[in-house]
């Protein structure tokens, strides 16, 4: 079955500091990979997404990840975080022909001002 | 176009007592997925519904049980309820069955005493 790692379970970083959140998964066939973030209080809400083509994908508010195939990673970063990015971001997995993703348990990270 | 709605957004039971949940998803999307998220085991696949029709279904007991209406709109339900079901219970919709994006909605917590 498919897994996903995530390796950092929580973060705390300083305003304007770079982030770099992990995410490993354990097929080694044609994925699709998605980053989703959940804000205090908030519902779940997709940051970014792969499915094909440029390895390197852009999201929102700044974010950014990387699908490396030889490594099955997609890890997310941004170069300058802000406090308000403190949430729970959660990697998540769809492969193998399978519709269901597999989500790993997230990071929590906080951004202190 | 409104998003993923699901009442009640709170609810406390007490063992052996059962709940029913209700997701309303995005206007035109006909595929909902319901997922368990827990603080030790992150979001957990439970079921996909589409076309009125369990499309797949997560490694969870047969007390998770659920349904979709012509609508669309769906509903879970769990009977006998256990302790270990106090969750957040999030619904998720697509415009498909297995649908590249899912959009979900802020979630019921439910407390189980």
């Amino acid at each position: 079955a498919q897994s996903v790692s995530q390796h950092n379970h929580h973060v705390i970083l300083s305003e304007a500091a770079s982030l770099e959140l992990g995410c490993n998964y354990s097929y080694g066939g044609t994925v699709n990979l998605f980053w989703y973030v959940q804000y205090p209080g908030q519902h779940l809400q997709l940051l970014l997404k792969y499915f094909s083509g440029d390895p390197l994908v852009k999201g929102i508010k700044g974010f950014e990840a990387e699908f490396i195939k030889s490594k099955f990673s997609f890890n997310l970063r941004k170069p300058s975080v802000q406090w308000s990015d403190t949430a729970e971001y959660f990697c998540a997995v769809k492969g193998g022909g399978s519709y269901i993703p597999t989500f790993g348990r997230g990071t929590s990270l906080i951004v202190h001002p | 176009k409104a998003g993923v709605t699901q009442t009640p957004r709170y609810l406390i039971k007490t063992r052996g007592q059962q709940v029913t949940l209700s997701c309303s998803p995005i206007s035109g999307h006909r595929s909902v997925s319901w997922y368990q998220q827990t603080p030790g085991q992150g979001l957990q696949f439970l079921f996909e519904y589409f076309s009125e029709t369990q499309r797949n279904k997560g490694n969870f007991p047969g007390r998770f049980s659920g349904r979709q209406f012509s609508n669309s709109r769906s509903e879970m339900n769990v009977s006998t309820l256990e302790l270990g079901d106090s969750a957040l219970y999030l619904c998720a919709s697509s415009l498909i069955q297995g649908g590249e994006t899912q959009y979900f909605g802020p979630g019921t917590r439910l407390l189980v005493l």
